[in-house]
């Protein structure tokens, strides 16, 4: 049973280009979260993806959005990249309802120059 | 500001002392999970608490929430070097929406 998944695993952009990352969930899980992890930092919330919505938002600007397909896999993608969007991009995926268990994947490296 | 302030930021100590580790807010949370993260990987879930006043215990690892679902601690006994790693508390405050605290970064010396 293969864990949760995470596309590319290290990636180099410039200021202003865009990125999509992707993660594939656990088998039978049917949500997705996506976190971005400074370096030190704790996980912060962007959002969560069920039943192919966004059903909950983080504090990120609209330059983050997301994409969930009715394999319940999931893109992110950010738009005109900053300095400050270089950081470790975390990948969990959960059974929605209830007090669920999350599953992070291994996450993607993002480096903006 | 910190949803969730976890203290000490730093530990380091030797094989066979025991540590604890807080995790405080002034928000109350419908469950609180304890996560341990190693260098190029996600965080691993080690526990989740959901009453006021819990206590779970994982081998050498003992898990409390506090009374008020705004608080909670993580101990370890007879810390060995495996347990070195970063710890990480999460609270669930809205659905499934998880805050992380900026986490504890322990390193226990052969």
């Amino acid at each position: 049973d293969a864990g949760v998944t995470q596309s590319p695993t290290h990636l180099i952009k410039t200021r202003g280009q865009q990125v999509t990352l992707r993660c594939s969930p656990k088998s039978g899980h049917d949500t997705v979260s996506w976190y971005q992890q400074a370096l030190g930092q704790g996980p912060q919330f962007i959002f969560q993806y069920y039943e192919e919505e966004e059903r909950q938002r983080g504090n990120f600007p609209d330059r983050f959005s997301g994409h969930q397909f009715p394999n319940y896999s999931s893109e992110l993608n950010v738009n005109a990249l900053l300095l400050g969007d270089s950081a470790l991009y975390l990948c969990a995926s959960s059974l929605g309802g209830g007090v669920v268990t999350q599953y992070f994947g291994p996450g993607t490296r993002l480096l903006v120059l | 500001t910190q949803l969730l302030e976890q203290s000490p930021q730093f530990l380091s100590i030797q094989e066979g002392e025991n540590l604890t580790v807080y995790c405080n807010s002034s928000s109350v949370f419908s469950s609180l999970q304890w996560y341990r993260q190693e260098p190029g990987e996600g965080p691993v879930l080690l526990v989740t608490v959901v009453t006021g006043g819990e206590v779970k215990k994982l081998k050498r690892l003992t898990f409390q929430f506090g009374d008020a679902r705004k608080d909670s601690s993580l101990h370890i006994t007879a810390a060995q070097p495996g347990d070195t790693g970063l710890y990480l508390c999460a609270g669930d405050l809205n659905f499934n929406k998880f805050y992380f605290g900026s986490g504890t970064k322990l390193n226990v010396k052969p």
